[in-house]
């Protein structure tokens, strides 16, 4: 089955920095690959994905980047903002596999510093 | 919209009790549930997927009779623990997903206590 290693598990940085968060997967068919926050107690949000046919997006202070060939992918967090601070997953699936659910990095601790 | 509720959002449970949770999606038809876990301070673990009107696909190492799964409709799962014990307090969340698409609906989870 799949395997996403994520790294830091913690990573603190001064307001206004940016910040990123690094994965790495094992499958190669993997497809999909999205970034979630997290907030403590609380449901994980899709802050943003990306399919395997595109190597980069973007989304105001937020991008990430696809390297099929390595199978890493990246989440770049521009001019942090103390509301930033929370746990940040990665993840990633196959659609169409069947029993196609997401499968977690273990998670990266935010810390924005003011 | 693509709104996924939970109920109960928490339960406290004896040794030896079942406990029901059941995940909604509210505003969409959801061909495609999944069941997760989470423990304090680790990652989602995926528990089981479910589709519409079929048995549940369970992940190595989660017991099937224990984890009951029943998606009996496009808007509904349901997830009972059957026997729970201490070792079964965590975090439930589940995540719906329409047909053909990527993204996965997270619902606000469950925080089941077993005393």
């Amino acid at each position: 089955g799949e395997n996403v290693e994520q790294h830091p598990s913690t990573l603190s940085v001064q307001e206004g920095d940016s910040a990123v968060i690094k994965c790495t997967y094992s499958d190669s068919a993997s497809n999909y690959f999205p970034w979630y926050k997290q907030e403590l107690g609380k449901r994980p949000q899709l802050i943003i994905d990306i399919r395997s046919n595109v190597g980069e997006k973007k989304d105001q202070r937020i991008a990430v980047t696809l390297n099929k060939t390595a199978k890493h992918f990246s989440l770049h967090i521009t001019e942090t903002q103390p509301e930033d601070s929370a746990v940040y997953f990665c993840a990633a699936n196959t659609l169409g596999g069947g029993a196609d659910g997401l499968t977690f990095g273990k998670g990266t601790h935010l810390i924005i510093q003011p | 919209g693509a709104v996924v509720s939970q109920h109960p959002s928490r339960v406290i449970c004896k040794s030896g009790t079942s406990v029901k949770i059941e995940c909604r999606s509210l505003d969409f038809q959801a061909t495609t549930m999944f069941w997760y876990r989470q423990f304090p301070k680790q990652s989602l673990m995926l528990m089981a997927t479910s589709n519409e009107g079929s048995k549940a696909t369970y992940e190595q190492g989660v017991e099937k009779d224990k984890f009951l799964i029943n998606h009996a409709s496009l808007t509904l799962s349901t997830l009972t623990v059957t026997s729970a014990h201490p070792e079964d307090s965590s975090f439930y969340i589940c995540s719906a997903r329409m047909a053909g698409q990527y993204e996965q609906y997270f619902g606000p989870g469950t925080r089941l206590t077993v005393t």
